[in-house]
């Protein structure tokens, strides 16, 4: 089946860096990637939608300044968090859809961010 | 606003058969999907109801109501590795999905 990797798997960094997240598909293309977050025990929070080749779409409440979003080709999304804070470590998951008409997504390993 | 309610928790044993209940109130809706996770790791797609109706695929079913917002998931035989978190989605849009709450099983010997 469809595959999206998703790197680095964990990633820790000093407070006021910042971090990129990487996610590919890898045997189809993507002309739509999609950016969660997830809490402990949560469930997952939509940041926003990669578009290849234009902006992305931020979903309300998150800023699109601090959570930059690239989506330079078909099968590459990165998420840049920015200037990262404690309160920005989370569970972060790209996913992206294989085909039109279902609701399946296929989801990325998760980067796990911890900002100390 | 859009919602998906879940039961946080679920514990049934080894062997049983448990459902899980989703409810939902959203903007758009094309069809409701389930997720399993497990901690830790990725969420992996386990089915998707657009119409009326139950679907198996082998031991897991999922029924959807649309007139009554609702939707199940039945895990059949359970086994302990089916101890993860399930999570109902809606799929409001060409591109959005919906999560819930999500439910955790625990699976008892």
């Amino acid at each position: 089946g469809a595959v999206v990797s998703q790197h680095p798997s964990w990633v820790i960094c000093k407070s006021g860096t910042s971090v990129k997240i990487e996610c590919r598909s890898l045997d189809f293309q993507a002309t739509t990637m999609f950016w969660y977050r997830q809490f402990p025990k949560q469930s997952l929070m939509l940041m926003a939608t990669s578009n290849e080749g234009s902006k992305a779409t931020y979903e309300q409440g998150v800023e699109k300044d601090k959570f930059l979003i690239n989506h330079a080709s078909l099968t590459l999304s990165t998420l840049t968090v920015t200037s990262a804070h404690p309160e920005d470590s989370s569970f972060y998951i790209c996913s992206a859809r294989f085909g039109q008409g279902t609701g399946e997504l296929f989801f990325g390993e998760g980067s796990r961010l911890t900002v100390l | 606003g859009q919602s998906l309610e879940q039961p946080s928790e679920v514990t049934a044993v080894e062997g049983a058969i448990v459902q899980i209940n989703c409810t939902y109130q959203t903007s758009g809706f094309y069809g409701l999907s389930w997720y399993q996770q497990h901690d830790g790791g990725a969420p992996t797609f386990l089915s998707y109801n657009a119409l009326d109706g139950l679907e198996e695929t082998g031991r897991f079913s999922s029924f959807l109501s649309r007139s009554d917002s609702y939707g199940y998931l039945l895990l059949q035989e359970l086994q302990m590795k089916d101890s993860a978190s399930y999570f109902c989605a809606v799929k409001t849009g060409a591109n959005n999905l919906f999560f819930g709450t999500g439910t955790r099983l625990t699976v008892i010997p």
